[in-house]
């Protein structure tokens, strides 16, 4: 059981939009930043949003974060076939003194 | 630019030890925290433990505490993973991660992975 919550799966069509939730609590998301991390097939987790909205270089800017109290939110806008993969967000813990993840959201693209 | 490499894919019998390594470049690698990553078959990530290279402090998971050990030797940019005696149930992939912090905190950078099989 994973500290924060995702949905398992979330699907859409290509070009539609589509949201990731991940819920948590007030000692991880509610007081420090979300990230999230796309993980391509086979290949290792990939930063993608950092300190709730933030994006690395090189992402594209159809992905877009936000927080709100003890939830956040990863949006992606004009899907692709390529954007298939799994997602996780993440969160320090005050309570553990270390990253709590989600359980993972995997996007099937229709 | 920064990186990870970690050591190469490994098959072990149970009750076997190992060490696995993730070598950094590309910044200074004593002053940035390495988090351990475990991710299972078909499952998700989960947090085993983080290091300090320029003092070794160090934090465990209390899911892996006593089960796994962490090290590092800041002279070569490396940080490790290991077990005295491995189980089945330690087969997974096993990702190192440097941890940003300006304020917030994120994993920045990540390792390609190490695959562990742990079989009779």
């Amino acid at each position: 059981q994973s500290v924060l919550a995702q949905p398992p799966s979330v699907s859409g069509t290509p070009g539609q939009r589509v949201t990731i939730s991940c819920s948590g609590s007030s000692s991880n998301i509610g007081s420090n930043t979300v990230s999230w991390y796309q993980q391509l097939p086979g290949m290792a987790p990939k930063l993608l949003i950092y300190s709730n909205n933030q994006r690395p270089s090189g992402v594209p800017d159809g992905f877009s974060g936000s927080k709100s109290g003890t939830s956040a939110s990863l949006a992606i806008s004009g899907l692709q076939s390529e954007d298939e993969a799994d997602y996780y967000c993440a969160a320090w813990d005050d309570s553990l003194n270390g990253p709590v993840f989600g359980g993972g959201t995997k996007l099937t693209v229709l | 630019e920064v990186q990870l490499v970690q050591s190469g894919a490994e098959v072990k019998k149970p009750g076997e030890p190992l060490k696995i390594s993730c070598k950094g470049s590309g910044y200074n690698f004593a002053t940035y925290w390495i988090i351990w990553v475990r991710q299972m078959p078909g499952k998700g990530l989960e947090w085993m433990g983080i290091i300090f290279p320029d003092d070794s402090d160090i934090r465990y998971s209390p899911s892996f505490q006593g089960q796994v050990t962490i090290s590092a030797d800041k002279s070569i940019s490396t940080a490790y993973l290991q077990w005295s005696s491995l189980k089945a149930s330690d087969t997974a992939t096993y990702y190192c991660a440097r941890l940003y912090y300006y304020g917030s905190r994120w994993f920045d950078s990540w390792g390609q992975g190490t695959l562990v099989t742990v079989s009779s």
